[in-house]
């Protein structure tokens, strides 16, 4: 059982290049949910989804695109990188149980972007 | 809307001696509340969450969190403080869109530094 798994863990990008953050969980999870977090600093919701085929935005949505097609992966995608795109990048997920009660979110490692 | 507050950007504690991170929630109906740890370069961990039941709730790494809901404060503690411990720690609260999907408002963060 991997848990939540990301790819790759470093990554430099130019400005202007794109690029896709792999996601992947094992854990039959329903929600699932992308974060980016800049040095010394908190969490900051990109996107996220509650099934195959059902995303929405977050707070910090704009120069990131997101599928989900199946209820294993959760692809996050930069078209036009950017000097304020230099971040982490978090992938988690999470389930509710039988009486609807929320879970906790499991977290990936981290894909750690630059983009110069 | 469901939010936490975490006052303290940091907390020195010295080895064996009782640590507190202090969170404040401000939630309509009951509250679910999550603690994570984030370790350097690492992706947040589950520590603890409190649905229900007993105020006094035990996690991993012998860390607990009070649930008090007169001063509505859930505060995480441990009695007695390793350095391994110096972390970056985070209460969060779930909250339900309009679409009643789920997502976690997450606190800044305090970040805890052991000394020897």
């Amino acid at each position: 059982n991997a848990g939540v798994t990301q790819t790759p863990k470093f990554r430099i990008l130019k400005i202007g290049q794109s690029m896709t953050l792999q996601c992947t969980q094992d854990m039959n999870h329903n929600y699932m949910y992308w974060y980016r977090q800049d040095p010394g600093m908190g969490l900051k919701l990109i996107y996220y989804s509650v099934g195959a085929g059902i995303t929405d935005k977050g707070e910090v949505p704009n120069g990131y695109n997101v599928s989900r097609s199946t209820t294993e992966d959760f692809p996050l995608r930069l078209e036009l990188a950017a000097p304020s795109q230099t971040s982490v990048y978090f992938c988690a997920s999470s389930s509710t149980n039988l009486a609807g009660v929320y879970n906790e979110q499991f977290f990936g490692p981290g894909t750690r972007l630059t983009v110069l | 809307a469901q939010s936490v507050a975490q006052p303290e950007d940091q907390v020195n504690v010295a080895e064996g001696n009782p640590l507190t991170v202090k969170c404040t929630y401000s939630v309509s109906g009951n509250p679910y509340l999550f603690w994570y740890v984030q370790y350097p370069n690492r992706g947040l961990q589950f520590l603890l969450k409190y649905i229900t039941g007993d105020n006094l709730v035990k996690g991993s790494y012998g860390f607990e969190a009070e649930f008090n809901k007169s001063q509505t404060s859930f505060h995480l503690k441990k009695p007695s403080a390793l350095v391994s411990d110096s972390a970056l720690y985070f209460c969060a609260v779930p909250h339900r869109t309009t679409d009643s999907w789920w997502k976690l408002q997450f606190g800044s963060g305090t970040q805890v530094v052991g000394t020897p």
